[in-house]
């Protein structure tokens, strides 16, 4: 079957780094989505990834490596904004875009 | 209107009963979908539609209908409610049609219980 880990939740302080890890095992690959969903908001888009590397955005940085099946999502000088659920979904041979349940994280003065 | 609306916010429905939700984005997106968003689980595609006039299936359509009438609007139809469907609902639409490498953007969802 095809699956997608990421804990269930973290916790960090604000001003300081954490990192998100999601492992995949999905019948192909075709690229790979983090997308950041506020308690009771719609999900919106960070990063995608198809290439192996990390890409930088700002305070935000994703990497892939596709021979581990493996990504992770970078937060730099946390705010308490950032508190929210961050989901990893990949896109699998088919094209089917398969979700992980989300990484709560919460984000302590 | 803005990117993607969705009507109701929330719903409280007896089993048995047939509702619609409602969805609409301004954006001319190609591409819309339907998830639904269950505690512990990710977003299940429940059916999507590549360009106006055509809808496919996604991962748990059964007991659910779409249709796709014109380019804006993509209703979900559940015909006879049970309480399994219970659940955040979300739409959600890309620019591209058929591409799902394409930024997907969310509407703000619909709460649907289902008693």
């Amino acid at each position: 079957g095809q699956n997608i880990d990421q804990p269930t939740e973290m916790t960090a302080t604000e001003g300081a780094i954490v990192q998100i890890n999601c492992t995949y095992q999905t019948s192909g690959f075709n690229g790979l989505f983090w997308y950041q969903q506020h308690a009771g908001e719609a999900p919106t888009f960070l990063s995608y990834n198809v290439l192996d590397g990390l890409e930088e955005k700002g305070r935000f940085s994703s990497f892939l490596s596709r021979s581990k099946g493996y990504s992770y999502l970078l937060l730099k000088e946390l705010q308490m904004k950032d508190s929210a659920s961050y989901l990893c979904a990949v896109l699998d041979s088919n094209y089917q875009l398969i979700w992980g349940a989300g990484t709560k994280l919460i984000i302590k003065p | 209107i803005a990117g993607i609306t969705q009507a109701p916010t929330s719903q409280i429905l007896a089993a048995g009963r047939r509702m619609t939700l409602r969805c609409t984005q301004d954006m001319r997106h190609n591409a819309m979908y339907w998830y639904r968003q269950d505690l512990g689980l990710g977003l299940r595609l429940i059916h999507y539609s590549n360009t106006a006039g055509t809808t496919g299936k996604g991962e748990v359509p059964d007991g659910y209908s779409v249709s796709r009438a014109n380019t804006d609007d993509f209703p979900l139809t559940l015909a006879s409610a049970v309480p399994s469907q219970t659940s955040v609902y979300f739409c959600a639409s890309s620019r591209l049609a058929g591409d799902r490498t394409d930024t997907q953007y969310f509407g703000p969802g619909t709460r649907l219980t289902v008693l």
